[in-house]
């Protein structure tokens, strides 16, 4: 099994909503990440998660909580966002958190805040 | 801090014709060199890498890009286009001595290729 999957594919959520995104490898990675893409823009890295453990937080709101239950699994918990914060969520995985690392990419779940 | 740049934000070719597409980074340190594609409403997959060795990295699918030090460049070529390979192409840059496997993108190149 060589793929990252996302849950859902799509989602649309009010301000006052709580919602989750999950993603899932069965790799055996352990390192972790989350992105946000903008339209027609790079993705932005949000979190990375080393061993289960947050290594990295890019100055992210906290109305994005992430979580990394286990080492095959990561949520991105959704409170009280933004229409701004409408964007494709990325998640991502690599053998390890080493810099010569790939990152294999899931498809993303599309974020529609109203 | 690294950082990569993508000057062309949109290429139109021929199918059949030869591309590229050029990629400069800015780092004080070694670096690792990544070209990611993007087809529409999808994720990313790695095209290409540098890590060391031959500057010289090809993919499957006939692209290729050459690590140029003294340039600090890595562009992307292909001999001969597809259709198929219309698409949104991320150059990246992870840092040696970085944390994680923190990747830094270009803000990208439209490749759109028609008949």
């Amino acid at each position: 099994d060589t793929e990252v999957t996302q849950t859902p594919k799509h989602l649309v959520m009010g301000m006052t909503n709580k919602k989750s995104l999950k993603c899932e490898q069965h790799m055996g990675h352990r390192a972790m990440y989350w992105y946000k893409q903008k339209a027609k823009k790079p993705p932005e890295l949000m979190f990375v998660y080393s061993y289960e453990k947050l290594s990295i937080n890019e100055s992210v709101p906290s109305r994005f909580s992430p979580e990394c239950p286990n080492s095959s699994l990561l949520n991105l918990h959704l409170h009280a966002l933004q229409p701004e914060d409408s964007a494709l969520y990325l998640c991502a995985s690599s053998q390890a958190p080493i810099p010569y690392n790939e990152q294999f990419f899931g498809p993303g779940t599309r974020l529609t805040v109203l | 801090a690294q950082s990569v740049t993508q000057l062309d934000s949109q290429v139109p070719v021929f199918e059949e014709a030869p591309v590229e597409l050029r990629c400069n980074y800015s780092s004080s340190v070694s670096v690792y060199l990544f070209w990611y594609v993007q087809y529409p409403n999808q994720g990313l997959q790695l095209l290409l890498k540098y890590l060391s060795g031959s500057t010289l990295v090809e993919s499957i699918n006939g692209f290729e890009a050459e690590f140029n030090k003294s340039q600090t460049s890595f562009h992307l070529r292909k001999p001969s286009v597809h259709i198929s390979d219309t698409a949104e192409y991320f150059c990246a840059v992870s840092e040696g001595n970085g944390p994680a496997s923190k990747l830094t993108f270009g803000t990208g190149t439209r490749l759109q290729v028609t008949l």
